[in-house]
C-alpha cells in the first residue's frame, strides 16, 4: 500500500442525481478525513473519522452529504441530489493516531462536474 | 472565526530564495504545516512546525511563532518545479487549509 486511493478519480452528473465517492486510506491509518475544493481555494473540511466513529461533521456538510466508514477501512461519500454547487474535487486524506504533529497524507481527489 | 491569511501570489526567477507569510487566528491551534499542490494535482506535505522556531528540510524551511499567530516558508534554491500553489494549514482536530498562494518561477 503506497498511498491513499480514490475512485473514481472523475465524475460528472446531472443535477438532481445521486453519486458516491471511495477513499480508501493508507493501512495503518485509523483516521479519515474529507474536504473539499473548489478552484483557487484551499481545502475545506468536510468531516472525519476514527476508524468506523465518525467524530466531526462541518456545517458545510448538509443533509444531502452523507459519509460512511463501516469498517473501519475505506469510507464512502455519497451526494444526494446533486447540485451544481456542488462541482469541485473531493479529496480524502489519512492519518496515523492523532492529528497532533501527525501528518495528514492526501489522495488524489475525485474532481465532481454537475451539469 | 478560523482563518489563515496568506499573499496570492509570489514571483520569482531560478535560483532564487522566497519566503512565503502565514498569518492565522484559529482557536485550539496546536501546529502549522505546510503543503505544496500542483495544478490538478492532490496537497502534498512539506514541513510541519509543532514548536516555535525553524525547521529545515533540504531546500524548504518552515518557521513559527505562535506569539504572533504568524508563520513562513522558505524556498531556496528555486527550481521550475517549484512553480505550484502553496498552503497554510493550521492543526486543530482537523487541518484549517489558507487560501494558498501561487508561486510562478521563471528562469
Amino acid at each position: 500500500d503506497t498511498g491513499v486511493s480514490q475512485n473514481p478519480r472523475h465524475k460528472i452528473t446531472k443535477r438532481g442525481q445521486n453519486v458516491t465517492f471511495r477513499c480508501d486510506p493508507i493501512s495503518e491509518h485509523n483516521r479519515l478525513y474529507w474536504y473539499r475544493q473548489t478552484l483557487g481555494q484551499g481545502p475545506e473540511f468536510l468531516t472525519y473519522f476514527q476508524n468506523e466513529a465518525q467524530l466531526e461533521k462541518s456545517r458545510l456538510l448538509s443533509d444531502r452529504f452523507s459519509a460512511e466508514r463501516p469498517k473501519g477501512s475505506f469510507s464512502t461519500l455519497e451526494i444526494q441530489r446533486t447540485e451544481q454547487g456542488d462541482s469541485a474535487m473531493y479529496l480524502c486524506a489519512s492519518s496515523p493516531r492523532t492529528p497532533q504533529g501527525e501528518t495528514q497524507y492526501f489522495g488524489p481527489g475525485t474532481r465532481l462536474l454537475v451539469l | 472565526g478560523q482563518s489563515l491569511e496568506q499573499p496570492s501570489e509570489v514571483t520569482a526567477v531560478e535560483g532564487a530564495i522566497v519566503q512565503i507569510n502565514c498569518t492565522y487566528q484559529t482557536s485550539g491551534f496546536y501546529g502549522l504545516s505546510w503543503y505544496q499542490q500542483h495544478d490538478g494535482g492532490a496537497p502534498t506535505f512539506l514541513s510541519y512546525n509543532g514548536l516555535d522556531g525553524l525547521e529545515e528540510t533540504g531546500r524548504f524551511s518552515s518557521f513559527l511563532s505562535r506569539s504572533d499567530s504568524y508563520g513562513y516558508l522558505l524556498l531556496q534554491e528555486l527550481q521550475m518545479k517549484d512553480s505550484a500553489s502553496y498552503f497554510c494549514a493550521s492543526h486543530t482536530d482537523k487541518l484549517i487549509f489558507g487560501t494558498g498562494t501561487r508561486l510562478q518561477v521563471f528562469p
